[in-house]
C-alpha cells in the first residue's frame, strides 16, 4: 500500500537555527510529493512540490525540500527558522493512478525565541 | 481572488439531526475532496469527486453523504448515523492532474450540542 510517514510528532528549534521536518514515502511508480503548512483553525497552505528534476526544491516563505530517491525521503528544510514558522506541517503524496492524495500525520514545529 | 469558501466556520449539531457543510470553489478545478481532521490523526478522506455527478467514498464515508451537481459546489451532509461527528472538516480541490497540489478551504468546525 502507498503511504507517507512523518516520524516526528513535534520538532523544536531555536529561532535563527536551521530546521528539518522529516517525511518518508512508499509509492509505486514516480512519486508526486507535496508539503503543506497549517496554522490554527485554518486550512492547509501549499508550500512546495516535487515532480521531477532537481532534488532540491524551493518553495514559499524560504522553505525548501530535498528529495532522496534511494532513501525514499522528502525532508522539509529552512536555513533559518522564524517564530512565525511555528505551525503544523503535512507531507503528502499523490496516489498513483487515482485522484487521491495520501497525507502524513503531521509534524508540529515549534520555533523558540 | 480565486479560492475555496467553506461555510459556516462553526456549526453545532443536535442529536438525531443532519447538518450540511458548504464548499464552493471558483478555481475551475475538476476534483473536489472532503477531509476530516481530528487531533493527532492527520487528514482522513471522507469523499472525493473527479467530475460533476460522480463521487467516490474515501476511507471514512460511513455516516456522511455528498452531492456534486455543479462543478463549483461539493456539499457534505453529516447524518445522524455519524455517531462521533465532532471534528474539523476541510474541503479541497485540485485540477486533477498528478503534478498539481490541492487547494484547501479554511474549514468548518462541527460540535455536538
Amino acid at each position: 500500500a502507498q503511504s507517507v510517514a512523518q516520524p516526528e510528532d513535534q520538532v523544536n528549534v531555536a529561532e535563527g537555527n536551521p530546521l528539518t521536518v522529516k517525511c518518508t514515502y512508499s509509492v509505486s511508480g514516480n512519486p508526486y510529493l507535496f508539503w503543506y503548512v497549517q496554522y490554527p483553525n485554518r486550512g492547509l497552505q501549499f508550500l512546495l512540490k516535487y515532480i521531477t528534476g532537481d532534488n532540491l526544491v524551493k518553495g514559499s516563505y524560504g522553505f525548501e525540500a530535498e528529495f532522496n530517491k534511494s532513501q525514499t525521503s522528502f525532508h522539509l528544510k529552512k536555513p533559518s527558522a522564524l517564530v512565525s514558522d511555528s505551525a503544523l506541517y503535512f507531507c503528502a503524496v499523490r496516489e498513483t493512478g487515482t485522484y487521491k492524495y495520501i497525507f502524513g500525520t503531521g509534524t508540529r514545529l515549534k520555533v523558540l525565541a | 481572488d480565486g479560492g475555496i469558501t467553506q461555510s459556516p466556520k462553526y456549526l453545532f449539531r443536535k442529536e438525531g439531526q443532519n447538518v450540511t457543510l458548504s464548499c464552493e470553489q471558483n478555481l475551475n478545478h475538476d476534483a473536489m475532496y472532503w477531509y476530516r481532521q481530528d487531533p493527532g490523526q492527520g487528514l482522513r478522506l471522507i469523499y472525493y469527486s473527479q467530475i460533476v455527478n460522480d463521487f467516490q467514498k474515501g476511507d471514512i464515508a460511513e455516516g456522511y453523504s455528498v452531492s456534486r451537481e455543479k462543478k463549483e459546489s461539493f456539499p457534505l451532509t453529516v447524518t445522524s448515523a455519524q455517531k462521533n461527528p465532532t471534528a474539523f472538516y476541510l474541503c479541497a480541490s485540485s485540477m486533477g492532474t498528478e503534478n498539481q497540489p490541492q487547494h484547501f478551504g479554511d474549514g468548518t468546525r462541527l460540535s455536538i450540542l
